[in-house]
């Protein structure tokens, strides 16, 4: 069974503070990918990244970064000097190789105050 | 131009009702998804097609039908509606990339399902 959990239920941050969510996922499977996606106020989905799980460099994109540690099944996702449009619920999930379907984790509010 | 679209976008009706949520994709993807987010945002697959071939259909009441007249095209009708459907129900797409690894799924904006 494969499972994604992330713990933080909730964050409130104060703009331009650095913010890390978190995600710890459980697979047996050799091969896996890791997924973000960010689901604002508005309510569709956004894709911000996919990782492969024979891929551990960490990526930067702008503000965004992600820390995917094997050793600890974390996929970590920092957002550097956030702002208040980056408002919303952050969901981490995973897919297994041979299974289309994504198992998602329970998602993490995010607030930034102005 | 939409990649993932769906309609309607709200769907309020009453208990016992049949409804029918409709979703397209012009991404030329070969496989699409319906999921359910409930009223605490979890999100959870119901089913997936590939080339109009079911792949996918996790525990859901045989109420739900998915059907996919092409592979554009993946729609979900509800029959004799509960009042635990009320949720999100998202429609996604992704394509198998040529090395055999897949690709993200994009998501449609998603219908709100209200019964009352």
């Amino acid at each position: 069974a494969q499972k994604v959990t992330q713990a933080q239920t909730e964050i409130s941050v104060v703009e331009k503070e650095d913010v890390t969510l978190d995600c710890v996922y459980e697979t047996r499977d050799t091969t896996y990918y890791l997924f973000w996606y960010k689901q604002p106020p508005s309510g569709e989905l956004v894709f911000l990244i996919r990782r492969n799980s024979f891929d551990e460099q960490n990526e930067i994109s702008g503000r965004y970064s992600w820390n995917f540690q094997k050793s600890t099944s974390s996929f970590n996702f920092t957002i550097t000097a956030s702002q208040v449009v980056d408002s919303a619920v952050y969901f981490c999930a995973l897919r297994r190789t041979g299974r289309r379907a994504l198992t998602f984790g329970s998602g993490t509010r995010l607030q930034v105050q102005p | 131009d939409t990649a993932v679209s769906q309609t309607p976008k709200y769907l309020v009706t009453q208990m016992g009702n049949d409804k029918s949520i409709k979703c397209e994709q012009n991404l030329g993807h070969d496989t699409m998804y319906w999921y359910k987010q409930d009223s605490k945002k979890f999100l959870k697959i119901m089913f997936s097609y590939n080339n109009k071939e079911l792949i996918i259909n996790e525990t859901v009441p045989n109420r739900f039908s998915p059907k996919s007249p092409d592979k554009a095209h993946l729609n979900l009708h509800i029959n004799s509606l509960e009042l635990g459907d009320s949720a999100v129900y998202f429609c996604a797409s992704s394509q198998v990339g040529t090395s055999g690894r897949r690709d993200e799924q994009y998501f449609g904006p998603g219908t709100r399902l209200t019964v009352t």
